[in-house]
């Protein structure tokens, strides 16, 4: 198994402003993933943090959006930019260990006003 | 179906029913079904992954079953505590990305004493 931290944990934001969230594993793993759960909608992939490559964006979501670092095995950030309303939501962390199930971190509850 | 549909979208139950949900998915191409249990404020935590038309798998009182057949799982869970509030969610591999899930959007369950 994996131990996910991040943080923030929940955070209230002023439209325009960007917030970077961490994600902190107690191991290191090749991919990590960041997922965004939106009100009413389902669990959505937003890209994938590669160690040494840049990070690979799913279908209707970009790099100048959500920009994401991955300094090494065990770390990666994603920052929400320029924030509206909409992108209120829980933004979650998670890895595969190869065996097919996923591990997830706490979430971060971000709420933009 | 395109994608992964649950129903109901919530259930309230009293303490001690047993109850059931369902999950939906292409029938083609079919690799695997997981199955998380997403408790308010906690990690969403992997119950099953499932894979041959057929399985049955159980963890103490939750069990599900799988037809890749007609793209269907069901989620049992055996004599209701409060402690199984919680938002159950499944999730099919993306085709291809074998780590990279298209999630339902759960169905939520509450538990009353």
């Amino acid at each position: 198994s994996a131990v996910i931290s991040q943080k923030p944990s929940r955070d209230i934001c002023q439209r325009g402003t960007s917030l970077t969230i961490q994600c902190q594993v107690d191991s290191q793993v090749t991919m990590m993933f960041w997922y965004r759960q939106q009100p009413g909608q389902s669990l959505t992939l937003i890209a994938t943090a590669n160690q040494g490559s840049e990070a690979t964006y799913e279908s209707g979501f970009v790099i100048d959006k959500f920009p994401i670092s991955r300094p090494n095995l065990t770390f990666s950030t994603l920052t929400v930019s320029n924030m509206s309303p909409e992108d209120s939501s829980i933004y979650l962390c998670s890895v595969s260990l190869g065996a097919g199930e996923l591990f997830f971190g706490e979430g971060s509850r971000l709420t933009v006003l | 179906i395109l994608n992964v549909e649950q129903s109901p979208q919530s259930l309230h139950v009293q303490e001690g029913d047993s109850t059931n949900f369902t999950c939906s998915f292409p029938s083609s191409n079919f690799y695997a079904l997981h199955w998380y249990r997403w408790e308010t404020a906690k990690s969403p935590e992997a119950l099953f992954v499932m894979t041959l038309n057929g399985d049955e798998k159980k963890k103490g009182r939750i069990s599900a079953t799988l037809n890749t057949k007609e793209g269907y799982s069901y989620l049992y869970i055996k004599g209701s505590q409060p402690e199984d509030s919680a938002t159950y969610l499944c999730a099919r591999p993306r085709r291809g990305a074998t780590n990279k899930l298209i999630f339902g959007t759960g169905t939520l369950l509450a538990v009353q004493p």
